[in-house]
């Protein structure tokens, strides 16, 4: 198989402090993962993408210095949303690429995140 | 701009029935379309995905049509249980999953028993 997972899958956190999330791929290794944002009801959106130890590629409009991205092995990409207001509440999910193998991006069970 | 078009945005199917998505896209770079399922809470799970070199593929009760003149591709899930209540994605990409997918809004299905 390939498993994705995501920690936490819950947080709440007060307005101005930092949160960071974590994606690991379990069973195989992935030079790249990406980072999605999902609002209620509406669709996926990329916010970057993630190379094993390079800098992410940011997407237009996302704030590179807002969420910070680090994927420091091939097993573990990191996002931290700093100095969080509650404009920033969403769903992130992150999904990972096999470095061989099937062609198939795998996602993880996503992460909920409110700032109060 | 959005690049994948889905529709409808939400679908009503009786059990047993057939359910039709829809999605079109405008850049002819794209060459790889797969579907995802996601239920509430949960992150998205690959359904199946089709290359423009063929028009049709079916995988159990779930089969993609392509249609590359038209820039259209529909998923079709035949004999629909309420089991498949979920949101369906369509998505695009260049060169595979290995690159960034472009999804389209999303079809909330809904299978009455």
């Amino acid at each position: 198989g390939a498993v994705v997972s995501q920690h936490p899958s819950w947080v709440i956190c007060k307005s101005g402090t930092s949160v960071k999330i974590e994606c690991r791929s379990l069973d195989f290794q992935a030079t790249t993962m990406f980072w999605y944002r999902q609002f209620p009801k509406q669709s996926l959106m990329l916010m970057a993408t993630s190379n094993e130890g390079s800098k992410a590629t940011y997407e237009q409009g996302v704030e590179k210095d807002k969420f910070l991205i680090n994927h420091a092995s091939l097993t573990l990409s990191t996002l931290t949303v700093t100095s969080a207001h509650p404009e920033d509440s969403s769903f992130y999910i992150c999904s990972a690429n096999k470095v061989v193998g099937a062609e198939t991006q795998y996602f993880g069970p996503g992460t909920r995140l409110l700032v109060l | 701009q959005q690049q994948v078009k889905q529709s409808p945005q939400s679908l009503i199917v009786q059990k047993g029935g057939i359910s039709i998505i829809n999605c079109a896209y405008e850049n002819t770079a794209f060459d790889y379309f797969p579907w995802y399922q996601q239920f509430p809470g949960k992150g998205p799970a690959l359904l199946i995905a089709i290359r423009p070199d063929v028009s049709e593929k079916k995988e159990g009760r779930f089969t993609i049509s392509f249609n590359k003149s038209a820039k259209q591709f529909s998923l079709h899930i035949m004999d629909s249980q309420p089991g498949d209540s979920a949101t369906y994605f369509c998505a695009a990409s260049i060169g595979g999953s290995n690159y960034k997918l472009t999804f389209g809004k999303g079809t909330l299905l809904t299978v009455n028993p």
